[in-house]
Order: C-alpha cells, then structure tokens, then sequence
C-alpha cells in the first residue's frame, strides 16, 4: 500500500511571494489532514476534510491560505502572499474513517526569506 | 477545547536503560491515542495506536498504555538504543476526527 505522497519536498521562497504544496493520500482514505509544524514545535492543524468537504479550518489563517479537496482525493495547499512566520513543514496526513489509524507524508518543509 | 502535553520536553538515558514517556490530555472524549517517531528533516511515523476500549499496544520493546479516565498515556521503551533518538509525539483523535498533537518529548540516547 503507497503511503500519503507530498510534493515538493523543500521550497524556498521570498516573502509576498506565493507558494502551492500538494498531498495525495492513501487510496481509499476519506479525511485527510494539512498540519503546520514550526521548529521544536508538535504539528498543529490547519484544515481537515471529509471526502471533498471542509469539516474544520478554524486554525487556517484565510487572509493569506487556502485549501481544496478536489474530488475528494488530492489536496492542494496555497499560501499567498507568504510571510516569514509561514517558515515551518507543512504536514498531509489521512485516516480511511472515524478512529482509524492517522498516516502521514514526509512533509513539505518551507522557507521563507 | 482538546489541550495535549507532553513531559519531559527533551531526556538523555545511557544506552540500555529502560525509559518512559508522558501524554497528558483535558478531554477524555476521544477515539483513540496515536504515538509517532520523528527524525529530524523527516516525517511523522506511527508506532502504536490504542483505541478507547484499549489499556495497552505493545510492539517490540515499545509499550504504550492509555488511562482514559485520567487523561494519561505512557510510552515505554525498553532496552533503549542509541537508534531511538527521535522525537516522540502523541497525539489523540477526538469524536470529531480532528487530531491534536502534544508538543513532543526530544529523546537523546548515550552510547
């Protein structure tokens, strides 16, 4: 079974730019995670959806991310315009239902100079 | 609101010696408890998952427990090894779905 892929896995950009990062999920897996984890930090969590919906972006700062769950598979994370405080990795993770076990990707880590 | 800690934030232990970890959480309406593994530069890898019905998972030298009713989790590591020096992270899922993460604990083992 192919584990949840991100890409890219590094990027460097300088502030005000903007910057995508993707995640594909493991197949068959309904909710999928996007968690921001800064240096010496546990990952804290951006957005979570369920199939194609949102069911929580209470954490995503809306001004400058967005997210969306196209068909309920791949997701795709933006950032626009990006600060220096978004330097962090940017973690995909997802579970196939309810209190199933949580997989995660290797992690897209930012810099932002 | 789900609020996890973890203590120690970091922890050196001679090679060899047994060790735990500690999770602590506020809300005890959860699915389940999930511990990962992170090496620097790298991703989250999951190492026991308990379900709330569950007390304990075991897997190789590593142990984990869960005491709902209390808000506590331990991970135990037996026999450690220089090859465990990782970051440890908790985290629980909650009946809402959403997974919440402590800090971590740096662990560091001398050889």
């Amino acid at each position: 079974e192919a584990g949840v892929a991100q890409s890219p896995r590094y990027k460097i950009i300088e502030k005000r730019q903007s910057v995508a990062f993707w995640c594909n999920p493991i197949s068959g897996h309904a909710t999928l995670y996007w968690y921001q984890q800064i240096l010496g930090q546990g990952p804290k969590l951006l957005i979570q959806f369920q199939n194609n919906g949102v069911v929580d972006d209470s954490q995503l700062p809306k001004d400058r991310f967005s997210a969306e769950r196209l068909k309920g598979v791949d997701s795709t994370l933006k950032i626009q315009p990006a600060k220096l405080e978004d330097s962090a990795v940017y973690l995909c993770a997802s579970t196939r239902s309810s209190g199933t076990e949580a997989f995660f990707g290797q992690g897209t880590r930012l810099t932002v100079v | 609101k789900q609020e996890v800690t973890q203590i120690p934030a970091a922890l050196s232990v001679p090679e060899g010696e047994n060790l735990v970890l500690n999770c602590s959480f506020t809300d005890s309406a959860i699915y389940n408890l999930q511990w990962f593994r992170q090496d620097p530069g790298k991703g989250l890898t999951s190492l026991l998952l308990i379900q709330s019905s569950q007390r304990e998972q075991t897997s190789g030298r590593l142990n984990a427990s869960l005491d709902k009713s209390s808000g506590r989790s331990t991970l135990y590591i037996a026999a450690s090894q220089p090859g465990d020096s990782a970051t440890y992270l908790c985290a629980n899922q909650g009946g809402d779905d959403k997974i919440i993460f402590g800090k971590g604990t740096r662990l560091h083992i001398l050889p």
